[in-house]
């Protein structure tokens, strides 16, 4: 079955400075995707980026990046030169069938 | 523009009683889904429906209800044999399966009062 591990409960991060939001998953198929998602405190989930697992090159959104290590089994997103509204709970999901398997997040919190 | 609107924002139960959330999407999207977000979790399953008329059982089912009468409705009922429904609720959509990620609502909060 597919699950996805969060292993950083909250993290806080100074204003401006780039931080890495680590996702590692298990899989059986040799074919998913690994989804990230935003979720501010209105409580809307906001789809961040998206990493499919035959593609070449890391996936890039802006200031958000992933950092895939399909080896490792690891997702892991970079939010470049934070902002104030970055602060917000962030998963990692990853399809399993019918629908998506959540990680149990990750609070970031910027400080100014 | 096109999205999901979920209502109410906000809910309160009194034990015993079933209530009932509402989900509407202008997106044309097949299929929806109803998540449980419970604090410090990921989301879990209740119900999902990948066309009119026809939903499965999520992986925390019991004690929900759902139809899907219409393609742009996916209603949600909390009956009162759910003993622990206080909780966020989040309504999504896809347009091709879960492979190309959802798009969700803002969410309802339920407290049982």
């Amino acid at each position: 079955a597919q699950k996805i591990t969060q292993t950083q409960p909250g993290m806080f991060v100074q204003e401006k400075e780039a931080v890495t939001l680590d996702c590692t998953y298990d899989t059986s198929d040799p074919s998913y995707g690994l989804f990230w998602y935003k979720q501010p405190s209105s409580g809307e989930m906001i789809f961040l980026i998206y990493q499919g697992s035959y593609d070449q090159q890391n996936a890039t959104e802006g200031r958000y990046s992933l950092n895939f290590q399909k080896a490792r089994k690891s997702a892991n997103l970079v939010i470049s030169a934070s902002q104030l509204g970055d602060s917000a709970m962030y998963f990692c999901a990853i399809p399993s069938n019918y629908q998506l398997i959540w990680g149990a997040g990750t609070k970031l919190i910027i400080k100014p | 523009d096109g999205g999901i609107t979920q209502s109410p924002k906000y809910l309160f139960r009194k034990e015993g009683q079933n209530v009932t959330l509402s989900c509407e999407q202008n997106l044309n999207h097949d299929a929806m889904y109803w998540y449980r977000q419970d604090p410090g979790q990921g989301l879990r399953l209740i119900y999902y429906s990948q066309i009119v008329n026809d939903f499965q059982k999520g992986d925390i089912a019991e004690g929900y209800s759902v139809s899907r009468e219409k393609k742009e409705s996916f209603p949600l009922t909390v009956t009162s044999a759910q003993k622990n429904p206080t909780a966020f609720y989040l309504c999504a959509s896809s347009s091709g399966g879960n492979l190309y990620g959802y798009t969700f609502g803002s969410g309802t909060r339920l407290t049982v009062v």
